[in-house]
């Protein structure tokens, strides 16, 4: 069981945007730690997407975004392609255990 | 560019200890802000942290594992190494050695990870 909970998937036509909600609590994102996306394509080594809640590493599309509020974070994907195909996974730190890190429950994005 | 590089048994027998290798370059686990760490994913689920060794060898491990758990670092040798003892075959999974390069806590840079399969 996930220390931050993710919906298990998301749909999207192409051109459409789809988001991914990530909600964790007082004692992780809640405590000011920073929330990270990776993408993992099938069969891939995950990929980092967006740190620090919304920044993008060089060479990533700006149709990829992030942002966090409270205790919950949200990627948000505009322009949908067949590419973002993936499951997506948020992550931070959590200091009720011990400042180790923890991974949500993961999202897979179909585009239809 | 960094690289991390994988190595252990592919195979483990139920109780055993597993131990596994990251070799790494392109940086060094001295400087500050510097972690590396394991991760794991059994197939078709989702990514597990385990524990990462700071550069000033202060270590953080899953609370759910850290009994079973040891991570230690050679910097001279570029490595970290990671010991999971007493294998069950839940424990079957892909192993991901991962870098984390500052403050931010970001994971920047995977491994290409390795498959430990536990099986009698």
């Amino acid at each position: 069981q996930s220390v931050l909970t993710q919906p298990p998937s998301v749909s999207g036509a192409p051109g459409q945007r789809v988001t991914i909600s990530c909600t964790g609590s007082s004692s992780n994102i809640g405590a000011g730690y920073d929330v990270h996306w990776y993408q993992q394509l099938p069969g891939t080594v995950p990929k980092l997407l967006i740190y620090g809640n919304s920044n993008r590493p060089s060479g990533v599309p700006d149709r990829f975004s992030g942002s966090k509020s409270g205790t919950s974070a949200s990627l948000a994907i505009t322009g949908l392609q067949a590419e973002d195909e993936a499951d997506y996974y948020c992550q931070s730190y959590d200091s009720s255990l011990s400042g180790s890190g923890v991974f949500g429950s993961g999202t897979m994005v179909t585009v239809l | 560019q960094i690289t991390l590089k994988e190595s252990g048994p592919t195979l483990v027998k139920p109780t055993q200890t597993l131990t596994l290798t990251c070799t790494f370059s392109g940086f060094s686990l001295s400087t500050s802000g510097v972690g590396v760490g394991w991760i794991r994913q059994p197939p078709g689920k989702a990514l597990e942290w385990l524990a990462l060794i700071y550069w000033d060898d202060d270590k953080r491990y899953s609370p759910s594992l850290k009994s079973r758990l040891t991570i230690t670092k050679d910097t001279s040798k570029n490595q970290v190494v990671l010991t999971m003892s007493n294998m069950d075959p839940v424990d079957t999974a892909t192993y991901y050695c991962i870098h984390r390069g500052d403050n931010t806590g970001k994971v920047d840079h995977w491994g290409q990870g390795t498959l430990v399969t536990v099986s009698s």
